[in-house]
């Protein structure tokens, strides 16, 4: 079975610093990798995916992440941020079948 | 671009009261998954379907059952609601099971009271 860690519950951040997003997944066949994002009172949108090839995935709104297969992470950066990335962010798995797990998501605070 | 319909956006329930949640996919998108986000929680994975026939199952109470009908919508039927069972239920939808992309729903918000 496939699990995913997001080691912060919430990072709190200022507009246009940089940000990083941490995802660890554990799972004993080979996995693909996603991180959404989740406005308030919305549903989740794909940010970007690892399905195979390059280790750094770019994604919409200037996000991207780096695949890690030795130290199974998948850590999701922007380099500036603004306001409207204030949401919750969450990191997900998929292995075996089609079901998708998530980890508990990291809220983003963006401060002006 | 079309996206995934759910219906009804929010609905509210009493206790041991029965609940209809539609969801309609992408067309042509022939994979529907139901997810239940409750309070502060990660979505959970539910129920899913593929060209009409349940393909993977996961937290899914026994209270609750699922179908995906010709026309490749899909229903969530939740009988003896309980406290518990409020949530934020998302339906996603993919074309084919392999590593496509989980197109996401709105979402219902059913409470329970």
């Amino acid at each position: 079975a496939q699990s995913v860690t997001q080691l912060d519950s919430q990072v709190p951040v200022f507009e246009e610093a940089p940000v990083e997003l941490r995802c660890n997944y554990s799972s004993s066949v080979s996995v693909y990798l996603f991180w959404y994002v989740q406005y308030p009172n919305q549903g989740l949108q794909l940010l970007l995916k690892y399905l195979s090839g390059s280790t750094l995935v770019k994604g919409i709104n200037g996000f991207e992440a780096e695949f890690n297969k030795s130290q199974t992470s998948f850590h999701l950066r922007k380099p500036s941020v603004h306001i409207s990335d204030t949401a919750e962010y969450f990191c997900a798995v998929r292995a075996a079948g089609n079901k998708l797990t998530f980890g508990g998501g990291t809220r983003v605070l963006v401060k002006p | 671009a079309a996206g995934v319909i759910q219906s009804p956006r929010h609905l509210i329930k009493e206790k041991r009261e029965t609940a209809t949640l539609k969801c309609y996919p992408i067309p042509r998108h022939d994979t529907v998954y139901w997810y239940q986000q409750g309070p502060g929680q990660d979505p959970q994975f539910l129920i899913s379907f593929y060209e009409k026939m349940q393909s993977d199952k996961g937290s899914i109470p026994d209270r609750f059952s699922a179908q995906q009908f010709s026309d490749y919508h899909s229903e969530l039927n939740m009988s003896s609601l309980e406290l518990g069972d409020s949530a934020l239920y998302f339906c996603a939808s993919s074309l084919g099971r392999a590593l496509d992309e989980q197109f996401f729903g709105p979402g219902t918000r059913l409470t329970v009271l």
